[in-house]
């Protein structure tokens, strides 16, 4: 079975600083994994995702985030930080390329940015 | 840009009611999923539906639940009796292809 584990309950950064959000995976599959932001009463939307192409992922609003298959990770980071990251980030990772896999969510990280 | 909308935004609800989310996917996707999050919970999958059918479901997703195409637009989550721990935010997915779900905006239920 597949699962993430989000290192960091919560992250707080000051304005204009790299943001690094953390997560590891366990999949007994080569798995698809991605990153989902959700901001405050709005839905889940979709930054970035890995798919067993490129090892670095680039996504929306600047974010990427490194496949690493040697230490199972897959770190979400922003080499500058904006008041409107702030937001929760889930890691998630789903099944093998076949079939209609679910995802499964980590518990989040919520992100605060310093004025 | 398209994008999933789910209806109600805010749904409250006696316990032991029946309940109906209804969700509109993106019109050329295939694959459908409820998920729900409860308070200070992390995201958990309910269901997922393929082909006017389901395709896999969790623990959670018991007799309590169903779901439906009824049309060739709509996808709804019915709660035949609603529970106090049936509150949470009820999220609606599509994706065109594995993995990559779009997410509705969600469906607040609190059950009183």
């Amino acid at each position: 079975a597949q699962s993430v584990t989000q290192l960091d309950s919560h992250v707080s950064v000051s304005e204009g600083t790299p943001v690094l959000l953390r997560c590891n995976y366990s999949s007994s599959y080569s798995p698809s994994l991605f990153w989902y932001v959700q901001h405050p009463n709005k839905g889940l939307q979709l930054l970035l995702k890995y798919t067993s192409a490129a090892t670095l992922v680039k996504g929306i609003n600047g974010f990427e985030a490194e496949f690493k298959k040697s230490e199972t990770s897959f770190h979400l980071t922003k080499p500058s930080a904006h008041m409107s990251d702030a937001a929760e980030y889930f890691c998630v990772v789903s099944g093998p390329n076949f079939g209609n896999e679910k995802l499964t969510f980590g518990t989040g990280t919520r992100l605060t940015i310093i004025p | 840009e398209p994008e999933v909308t789910q209806t109600p935004s805010h749904q409250v609800t006696q316990m032991g009611q029946e309940v109906i989310l209804r969700c509109v996917p993106i019109s050329n996707h295939l694959y459908f999923y409820w998920y729900r999050q409860i308070l200070g919970q992390k995201v958990e999958f309910l269901v997922s539906f393929y082909n006017n059918e389901i395709s896999e479901k969790s623990e959670i997703f018991d007799d309590q639940f169903s779901v439906e195409r009824p049309d060739g637009s709509n996808f709804t989550l019915k709660i035949r009796s609603t529970k106090l721990e049936d509150s949470a935010m009820y999220f609606c997915a599509s994706s065109e292809r594995i993995g990559e779900a779009f997410f509705g905006q969600g469906t607040r239920l609190t059950v009183v």
